[in-house]
């Protein structure tokens, strides 16, 4: 089936310092790609929606020049927290659109940031 | 009011109980996804339903579209089993997520 990696699985980084994470589509491409974030004891939270070869889309109080989102190829989408702050500590996951109808959605496995 | 209600928040079972995770929902979906969380954060998608029920394993899922809602049922339940399950439900390209089910079983 469809398989999204996704890397650093964690990572801890110094406040001030920039951290790139990969969403990276093996066997499809993705021409989708979601971004989310996840605080402790809450639900997943849509950032940003991006589109191979276009700006990506944020939500409604999420800092686009704070999180960096970049989907240049149809298989790579990366999020690059800018500046990172110990509030920005959390888990990323990736999603991506891997065709139409039921089974078209996979998830990468997460990347938890800790920003000290 | 959450788009997306699971029940019950957090679970503890004894190894082999049956357990039912009940997921109700307010919004039209295209699909509702079962999702498991390890305590890691990892996410697995372990079902993608639009109606009926599903059935993977141990793992049981059903879904009733007029009601809204849909459960996760695991048989025989393991101490591996223990992690977080998310109810999502998917609304065009939208997702929207509950805040999860934290199920621990106990040997």
């Amino acid at each position: 089936g469809a398989v999204v990696s996704q890397h650093p699985s964690r990572v801890i980084c110094k406040s001030g310092t920039s951290v790139k994470i990969e969403c990276r589509s093996l066997d499809f491409q993705a021409t989708t790609m979601f971004w989310y974030r996840q605080f402790p004891k809450q639900s997943l939270m849509l950032m940003a929606t991006s589109n191979e070869g276009s700006k990506a889309t944020y939500e409604q109080g999420v800092e686009k020049d704070k999180f960096l989102i970049n989907h240049a190829s149809l298989t790579l989408s990366t999020l690059t927290v800018t500046s990172a702050h110990p509030e920005d500590s959390s888990f990323y996951i990736c999603s991506a659109r891997t065709g139409t109808g039921i089974d078209g959605y996979t998830f990468g496995s997460g990347t938890r940031l800790t920003v000290v | 009011k959450n788009e997306v209600e699971q029940s019950p928040q957090n679970l503890t079972a004894q190894e082999g109980e049956f357990i039912t995770i009940n997921c109700s929902y307010s919004v039209g979906i295209s699909a509702l996804h079962w999702l498991q969380q390890h305590p890691g954060g990892g996410i697995v998608s372990l079902f993608m339903l639009s109606s009926g029920k599903k059935k993977h394993g141990r793992l049981i899922a059903t879904i009733n579209i007029q009601e809204k809602h849909s459960s996760l049922h695991i048989t025989a339940s393991h101490p591996r089993d223990s992690a977080v399950y998310i109810c999502a439900v998917r609304r065009s390209n939208q997702f929207y997520f509950g805040t999860g089910t934290s199920l621990t079983v106990i040997p």
